[in-house]
């Protein structure tokens, strides 16, 4: 059984379409995330979402948005892709604020052409 | 402003010699520690981490980290690489508001 498991694994788009990621945990954790992965493997979150509530919008464009229809899951959807947006995406889970670690799911590789 | 440093980009070293990577870290007050390892490919899996206690923490795959407080400091130790280490190692700090921030990861590659 996969903790964290993120489709699809790669994605591969033209700038301006709009496509989505799909994230699940069965862990039972309340709190999930989502962090992006540039091309220099430098990692940042975007999003904390807990008990279904978002916590953090780290400066992400309005282009992204989250939605959390339950505890187990967090989708992200993305409008208008640009160019920039190429990067991996992991999905995070953890109990409360998260001060005893995250657990990823594998990452989705999005590439924008 | 609160961040993360890591010390080392890329470090370049043979089997069975010893590693230290570098990690301090500017939040104040409480904050928790982590180390994560990525392989080539896969997603990011937790090393070990430190919340209070003894200083000196141990992890998986023979890996230990030491929090020096007076240094803002939690480096990660390995006595004997192998191969298999070869990876992305990310230093990552909670200071208690529902995110990991994160270094800028140091690329580990061990030859044989």
């Amino acid at each position: 059984d996969t903790a964290v498991s993120q489709t699809p694994k790669y994605l591969v788009t033209q700038m301006g379409n709009d496509k989505s990621i799909k994230c699940e945990q069965n862990l039972g954790h309340d709190t999930m995330y989502w962090y992006k992965q540039d091309s220099k493997k430098f990692l940042k979150i975007m999003f904390s979402y807990n008990n279904k509530e978002l916590i953090i919008n780290e400066t992400v464009p309005n282009r992204f948005s989250p939605k959390s229809p339950d505890k187990a899951h967090l989708n992200l959807h993305i409008n208008s892709l640009e160019l920039g947006d190429s990067a991996v995406y992991f999905c995070a889970s953890s109990q409360g604020r998260g001060l005893q670690g995250h657990t990823f799911g594998s990452g989705t590789r999005l590439t924008v052409v | 402003a609160q961040s993360v440093s890591q010390h080392n980009h890329h470090v370049i070293l043979s089997e069975a010699a010893s590693l230290e990577l570098g990690c301090n870290y500017s939040y104040g007050g409480t904050v928790n520690l982590f180390w994560y390892v990525q392989y080539p490919g896969q997603h990011l899996q937790l090393l070990l981490k430190y919340f209070s206690g003894d200083p000196l923490v141990k992890g998986i795959k023979g890996f230990e980290a030491e929090f020096i407080k007076s240094k803002f400091s939690f480096n990660l130790r390995k006595p004997s690489v192998q191969w298999s280490d070869t990876a992305e190692y990310f230093c990552a700090v909670s200071p208690n508001d529902y995110k990991l921030s994160f270094g800028a990861g140091t690329t580990v590659t061990v030859r044989a």
